[in-house]
């Protein structure tokens, strides 16, 4: 199916632990964005990315890494997961031709860190 | 800087009552304002945009106004139905469009 996808849509972890989340799209838009949603805080940017292998900091990048080897994917890790970042993760993209500023986001992944 | 801010919620209205939820900017040079709507276990859709003062963008019965003088893109609707209620967002974007500002959202109720 077209469209944005994460996986996973939910998971548990504990302190200390690493934890990936992926983002797919099916569009071969060029940027890609990670987003955390967080009561009182609306979404705030982690990172983004303009084309494989470029990728630059947001707002909060502090304990995450991404990387994108290919267009398609976008992964996002915590290497050492916090309590902190128990959060909701939004992936999204954008076409780079198009004049509208949309984004298209995926449906979240929701990261409980205990 | 630049930052967006909501009226806080949630806001819950009967059916086909009016709808106003207040958004206003700063910003560090000429934005291009929107609202995002996210529907309870979806991620967030692009509801209407402006681009430039006196725009108003439109969608779905919903509108909103750029309004340079008072740095505001209020989201209204005439009529409210059961269906709109959902998590409302302001967002702005500068320049190129990768760095997008939102608002804290503000939750809808919508009541039969």
């Amino acid at each position: 199916d077209a469209g944005i996808t994460q996986s996973p849509r939910y998971k548990i972890t504990e302190t200390g632990r690493q934890v990936t989340l992926m983002c797919h799209q099916t569009w071969s838009h060029s940027y890609m964005f990670w987003y955390r949603q967080d009561l009182g805080h609306g979404l705030r940017l982690i990172y983004y990315s303009a084309a494989a292998d470029i990728t630059d900091k947001g707002e909060v990048p502090d304990g995450y890494v991404v990387s994108r080897s290919k267009t398609e994917n976008f992964p996002l890790t915590l290497e050492s997961a916090t309590r902190s970042q128990t959060s909701v993760y939004f992936c999204a993209s954008r076409d780079e031709g198009l004049d509208t500023g949309e984004l298209f986001f995926g449906e979240g992944s929701r990261l409980t860190v205990l | 800087g630049n930052s967006v801010t909501q009226m806080e919620g949630p806001v819950t209205l009967s059916e086909e009552a009016f709808l106003t939820i207040n958004c206003t900017y700063t910003a560090t040079g000429y934005p291009s304002l929107f609202w995002y709507v996210q529907y309870p276990g979806e991620g967030l859709q692009l509801l209407l945009k402006a681009t430039k003062a006196d725009d108003k963008g439109s969608n779905k019965g919903f509108e909103a106004t750029y309004r340079k003088e008072t740095t505001s893109f209020h989201l209204e609707k005439g009529s409210v139905q059961v269906s709109d209620s959902a998590v409302y967002f302001c967002a702005l974007t500068l320049y190129n469009f990768n760095k997008f500002y939102f608002g804290s959202g503000t939750k809808l109720n919508v009541k039969p």
